[in-house]
């Protein structure tokens, strides 16, 4: 089956620091991918959509100066929380859309990575 | 916007019991997924529902989707705790793009 992996899995940080999270789509090849954003007992929120080769597209109320993300590679896609504050503390997931054959709407997810901003 | 209300938010049952939750919208949607969701773990996908009427069944659990395609029921039938966990439906939208309800967090007590 199709797999995503995160990494960290989880990440603790000092406020004012940046923090890359990396998500890789290990067996195939994903022109789109997406970041979620995930608070205590509440849903996923979609915060972008990451394309392969170009810029990211922000949902409405998402910094993208805060947020940058980078989708370098068909397998590849990076979150920078920069500047974080505690705020920014979440559970942060990704997913991935497989590139051509199969259905257009499967989404696969990674485990997610747990930030805490201290 | 499109928005997906879930209900119940929350729900405790026994061990056999059956429950519904259900997902609402007042825009209609290509296609509807749910997804479980294990503390600390990302969402899996159970089913995708496109047409309307659609039934779907895995195991001891009963998807529907709507007529006019803007709701949708799980049914779980005597439900046991390895069913606890938060389940999500998500309305598949142009671009591929996913919009999440809220979710329902079952526990199944034994």
């Amino acid at each position: 089956g199709a797999v995503v992996s995160q990494h960290p899995s989880w990440v603790i940080c000092k406020s004012g620091t940046s923090v890359k999270i990396e998500c890789r789509s290990l067996d195939f090849q994903a022109t789109t991918m997406f970041w979620y954003r995930q608070f205590p007992k509440q849903s996923l929120m979609l915060m972008a959509t990451s394309n392969e080769g170009s810029k990211a597209t922000y949902e409405q109320g998402v910094e993208k100066d805060k947020f940058l993300i980078n989708h370098a590679s068909l397998t590849l896609s990076t979150l920078t929380v920069t500047s974080a504050h505690p705020e920014d503390s979440s559970f942060y997931i990704c997913s991935a859309n497989p590139r051509g054959g199969g259905r257009t709407d499967t989404q696969y997810f990674g485990p997610g990575t747990r930030l805490t901003v201290l | 916007t499109q928005l997906l209300e879930q209900s119940p938010q929350f729900l405790s049952i026994q061990e056999g019991e059956n429950l519904t939750v259900y997902c609402n919208s007042s825009s209609v949607f290509s296609s509807l997924q749910w997804y479980r969701q294990e503390p600390g773990e990302g969402p899996v996908l159970l089913v995708t529902v496109v047409t309307g009427g659609e039934v779907k069944k895995l195991k001891r659990l009963t998807f529907q989707f709507g007529d006019a395609r803007k709701d949708s029921s799980l049914h779980i039938t005597a439900a046991q705790p390895g069913d606890t966990g938060l389940y999500l439906c998500a309305g598949v939208r142009a671009g591929n793009m996913l919009t999440f309800g809220g979710g329902t967090r079952l526990m199944v007590k034994p």
